[in-house]
Protein backbone atom coordinates (compact mmCIF):
# COMPACT_ATOMS: atom_id res chain seq x y z
CA UNK A 1 0.00 0.00 0.00
CA UNK A 2 1.97 2.79 -1.12
CA UNK A 3 -1.03 5.67 -0.65
CA UNK A 4 -2.82 7.93 -3.31
CA UNK A 5 -0.15 9.74 -5.66
CA UNK A 6 -0.46 12.53 -7.63
CA UNK A 7 1.38 13.80 -10.67
CA UNK A 8 2.09 16.29 -11.50
CA UNK A 9 2.57 18.04 -7.70
CA UNK A 10 3.42 21.50 -8.85
CA UNK A 11 1.90 22.99 -12.70
CA UNK A 12 2.28 26.58 -13.95
CA UNK A 13 0.82 27.60 -17.26
CA UNK A 14 -0.17 30.37 -18.98
CA UNK A 15 -3.59 31.19 -19.59
CA UNK A 16 -5.78 29.58 -22.28
CA UNK A 17 -3.80 26.31 -21.74
CA UNK A 18 -5.35 22.93 -21.13
CA UNK A 19 -3.66 20.66 -17.88
CA UNK A 20 -4.32 17.59 -17.47
CA UNK A 21 -3.86 15.93 -13.50
CA UNK A 22 -3.58 12.39 -12.79
CA UNK A 23 -4.20 10.54 -9.52
CA UNK A 24 -3.47 7.01 -8.76
CA UNK A 25 -5.63 6.03 -5.95
CA UNK A 26 -5.30 3.52 -3.35
CA UNK A 27 -4.84 -0.04 -5.44
CA UNK A 28 -8.96 -1.63 -5.12
CA UNK A 29 -10.44 1.33 -3.76
CA UNK A 30 -13.53 1.47 -5.42
CA UNK A 31 -14.13 5.17 -5.05
CA UNK A 32 -12.14 8.31 -6.43
CA UNK A 33 -12.72 11.89 -5.42
CA UNK A 34 -11.18 15.39 -6.51
CA UNK A 35 -11.22 18.32 -4.20
CA UNK A 36 -9.95 22.19 -4.67
CA UNK A 37 -8.59 24.01 -2.05
CA UNK A 38 -7.57 27.41 -2.29
CA UNK A 39 -5.56 29.57 0.02
CA UNK A 40 -7.06 29.52 3.43
CA UNK A 41 -9.70 27.30 2.60
CA UNK A 42 -10.87 23.28 3.68
CA UNK A 43 -11.08 21.44 0.63
CA UNK A 44 -14.50 22.03 -1.83
CA UNK A 45 -15.84 18.77 -3.51
CA UNK A 46 -15.59 18.29 -7.42
CA UNK A 47 -16.78 14.91 -8.21
CA UNK A 48 -16.69 11.44 -7.53
CA UNK A 49 -16.68 8.09 -8.70
CA UNK A 50 -18.03 4.68 -7.37
CA UNK A 51 -15.25 2.35 -9.80
CA UNK A 52 -15.19 3.78 -13.78
CA UNK A 53 -18.74 5.76 -13.15
CA UNK A 54 -18.93 9.21 -12.56
CA UNK A 55 -21.95 10.03 -10.00
CA UNK A 56 -21.53 13.45 -9.20
CA UNK A 57 -20.23 16.78 -10.80
CA UNK A 58 -20.49 19.61 -8.30
CA UNK A 59 -21.69 23.11 -9.62
CA UNK A 60 -17.98 24.54 -8.78
CA UNK A 61 -17.16 22.04 -12.03
CA UNK A 62 -17.55 23.91 -14.78
CA UNK A 63 -17.90 22.99 -18.65
CA UNK A 64 -14.30 23.73 -19.06
CA UNK A 65 -13.36 20.55 -16.50
CA UNK A 66 -13.58 16.79 -17.05
CA UNK A 67 -12.65 14.10 -15.36
CA UNK A 68 -12.16 10.36 -16.03
CA UNK A 69 -11.16 7.19 -14.55
CA UNK A 70 -11.43 4.51 -17.13
CA UNK A 71 -11.27 0.66 -15.91
CA UNK A 72 -11.97 2.26 -12.35
CA UNK A 73 -8.45 2.79 -11.89
CA UNK A 74 -6.22 6.29 -11.81
CA UNK A 75 -8.27 9.39 -12.82
CA UNK A 76 -7.48 12.23 -15.12
CA UNK A 77 -8.78 15.47 -14.30
CA UNK A 78 -8.79 17.92 -16.98
CA UNK A 79 -8.78 21.82 -17.06
CA UNK A 80 -9.51 23.48 -20.66
CA UNK A 81 -8.84 27.60 -21.49
CA UNK A 82 -7.61 27.86 -17.62
CA UNK A 83 -8.27 30.90 -16.21
CA UNK A 84 -6.70 32.75 -12.87
CA UNK A 85 -9.33 31.61 -10.64
CA UNK A 86 -8.19 28.04 -11.46
CA UNK A 87 -4.91 28.76 -9.56
CA UNK A 88 -5.50 26.55 -6.43
CA UNK A 89 -4.53 22.81 -5.26
CA UNK A 90 -6.22 19.73 -6.89
CA UNK A 91 -6.85 16.99 -4.26
CA UNK A 92 -7.67 13.32 -5.28
CA UNK A 93 -8.96 11.24 -2.01
CA UNK A 94 -9.70 7.12 -2.58
CA UNK A 95 -11.64 5.36 -0.33
CA UNK A 96 -12.64 1.42 -0.16
CA UNK A 97 -16.35 1.18 0.91
CA UNK A 98 -19.06 -1.49 -0.25
CA UNK A 99 -22.81 -0.61 -1.00
CA UNK A 100 -23.85 2.47 1.38
CA UNK A 101 -21.00 1.97 3.83
CA UNK A 102 -19.06 4.84 4.23
CA UNK A 103 -15.43 4.20 5.22
CA UNK A 104 -12.01 6.79 5.68
CA UNK A 105 -10.63 8.42 2.49
CA UNK A 106 -7.09 8.65 2.25
CA UNK A 107 -5.59 11.66 0.42
CA UNK A 108 -3.05 12.14 -2.28
CA UNK A 109 0.00 15.23 -1.95
CA UNK A 110 -2.58 17.30 -4.43
CA UNK A 111 -0.75 19.21 -7.75
CA UNK A 112 -0.92 22.57 -7.26
CA UNK A 113 -1.82 24.65 -10.11
CA UNK A 114 -0.48 28.34 -11.19
CA UNK A 115 -2.20 30.14 -13.83
CA UNK A 116 -0.57 33.38 -14.39
CA UNK B 1 -26.03 21.73 2.74
CA UNK B 2 -24.50 20.95 5.76
CA UNK B 3 -22.45 23.48 7.92
CA UNK B 4 -19.08 22.90 9.40
CA UNK B 5 -17.54 25.51 11.69
CA UNK B 6 -14.45 24.87 13.84
CA UNK B 7 -12.93 27.01 16.42
CA UNK B 8 -10.56 28.54 17.31
CA UNK B 9 -9.42 29.29 14.00
CA UNK B 10 -6.17 30.35 15.41
CA UNK B 11 -4.34 28.73 18.48
CA UNK B 12 -0.42 29.29 18.98
CA UNK B 13 0.85 27.26 22.03
CA UNK B 14 4.01 26.96 24.15
CA UNK B 15 5.91 23.09 23.27
CA UNK B 16 4.24 20.76 26.08
CA UNK B 17 1.08 22.65 26.32
CA UNK B 18 -2.61 20.72 26.02
CA UNK B 19 -5.15 21.96 23.21
CA UNK B 20 -8.64 21.84 22.58
CA UNK B 21 -10.17 22.08 19.10
CA UNK B 22 -13.73 21.63 17.98
CA UNK B 23 -16.04 21.02 15.18
CA UNK B 24 -19.12 21.92 15.08
CA UNK B 25 -21.83 20.54 12.79
CA UNK B 26 -25.57 21.27 11.39
CA UNK B 27 -26.68 17.89 10.84
CA UNK B 28 -26.76 14.25 11.18
CA UNK B 29 -23.41 12.62 10.07
CA UNK B 30 -22.24 9.18 8.34
CA UNK B 31 -18.81 10.08 8.35
CA UNK B 32 -16.92 12.31 10.30
CA UNK B 33 -12.67 12.66 9.60
CA UNK B 34 -10.24 14.68 11.59
CA UNK B 35 -7.06 15.56 8.96
CA UNK B 36 -4.08 17.71 10.17
CA UNK B 37 -2.54 19.15 6.53
CA UNK B 38 1.13 19.93 6.88
CA UNK B 39 3.21 22.77 5.65
CA UNK B 40 3.40 20.64 2.07
CA UNK B 41 -0.08 20.55 1.63
CA UNK B 42 -0.36 16.61 2.54
CA UNK B 43 -3.74 15.87 4.33
CA UNK B 44 -3.05 13.38 6.99
CA UNK B 45 -5.35 11.49 8.78
CA UNK B 46 -5.73 11.70 12.39
CA UNK B 47 -8.78 9.47 12.95
CA UNK B 48 -12.30 8.29 11.22
CA UNK B 49 -15.15 9.15 14.21
CA UNK B 50 -18.53 9.48 13.31
CA UNK B 51 -18.86 8.93 17.53
CA UNK B 52 -17.66 7.76 20.55
CA UNK B 53 -13.72 8.42 21.61
CA UNK B 54 -10.70 7.16 19.83
CA UNK B 55 -6.96 7.77 21.05
CA UNK B 56 -3.97 7.57 19.26
CA UNK B 57 -0.93 8.50 21.39
CA UNK B 58 -0.89 12.38 22.28
CA UNK B 59 -3.81 12.44 20.39
CA UNK B 60 -7.68 11.68 21.25
CA UNK B 61 -10.66 12.22 19.75
CA UNK B 62 -14.44 12.68 20.82
CA UNK B 63 -17.74 13.06 18.74
CA UNK B 64 -21.03 13.74 20.60
CA UNK B 65 -23.34 12.84 17.19
CA UNK B 66 -26.75 13.60 18.89
CA UNK B 67 -25.00 16.80 20.02
CA UNK B 68 -23.69 17.49 16.77
CA UNK B 69 -19.74 18.40 17.62
CA UNK B 70 -16.79 16.83 17.53
CA UNK B 71 -13.43 17.53 19.64
CA UNK B 72 -9.30 16.84 19.04
CA UNK B 73 -7.60 16.92 21.96
CA UNK B 74 -3.58 17.41 21.79
CA UNK B 75 -1.76 17.10 24.86
CA UNK B 76 1.91 17.55 25.60
CA UNK B 77 2.45 19.51 21.54
CA UNK B 78 5.28 19.46 20.25
CA UNK B 79 6.44 21.66 17.25
CA UNK B 80 5.88 19.48 15.07
CA UNK B 81 2.16 19.43 15.11
CA UNK B 82 2.62 23.08 13.85
CA UNK B 83 -0.41 22.78 10.73
CA UNK B 84 -3.88 23.60 9.80
CA UNK B 85 -6.59 20.79 11.71
CA UNK B 86 -9.29 20.13 9.33
CA UNK B 87 -12.56 18.22 10.25
CA UNK B 88 -14.64 16.93 7.15
CA UNK B 89 -18.17 15.15 7.28
CA UNK B 90 -20.64 13.29 5.31
CA UNK B 91 -24.25 14.36 6.19
CA UNK B 92 -26.56 11.19 6.49
CA UNK B 93 -29.24 12.52 4.07
CA UNK B 94 -26.53 13.40 1.36
CA UNK B 95 -29.47 12.64 -1.18
CA UNK B 96 -27.77 10.11 -3.04
CA UNK B 97 -24.64 7.98 -2.72
CA UNK B 98 -22.07 10.57 -3.04
CA UNK B 99 -20.18 10.43 -0.09
CA UNK B 100 -18.12 13.63 -0.41
CA UNK B 101 -17.01 15.09 2.30
CA UNK B 102 -17.48 18.87 3.18
CA UNK B 103 -14.54 20.50 5.41
CA UNK B 104 -15.01 22.97 8.10
CA UNK B 105 -12.05 26.30 7.36
CA UNK B 106 -9.58 24.83 10.20
CA UNK B 107 -7.73 25.48 12.75
CA UNK B 108 -4.31 27.00 12.34
CA UNK B 109 -2.12 25.69 14.92
CA UNK B 110 1.09 27.07 15.69
CA UNK B 111 3.60 25.27 18.27
CA UNK B 112 6.08 27.24 19.48
CA UNK B 113 9.34 26.10 21.04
Amino acid sequence: DTGVSQNPRHKITKRGQNVTFRCDPISEHNRLYWYRQTLGQGPEFLTYFQNEAQLEKSRLLSDRFSAERPKGSFSTLEIQRTEQGDSAMYLCASSLAYTSVTDTQYFGPGTRLTVL
Amino acid sequence: GIQVEQSPPDLILQEGANSTLRCNFSDSVNNLQWFHQNPWGQLINLFYIPSGTKQNGRLSATTVATERYSLLYISSSQTTDSGVYFCAVEPRDSGGSNYKLTFGKGTLLTVNP
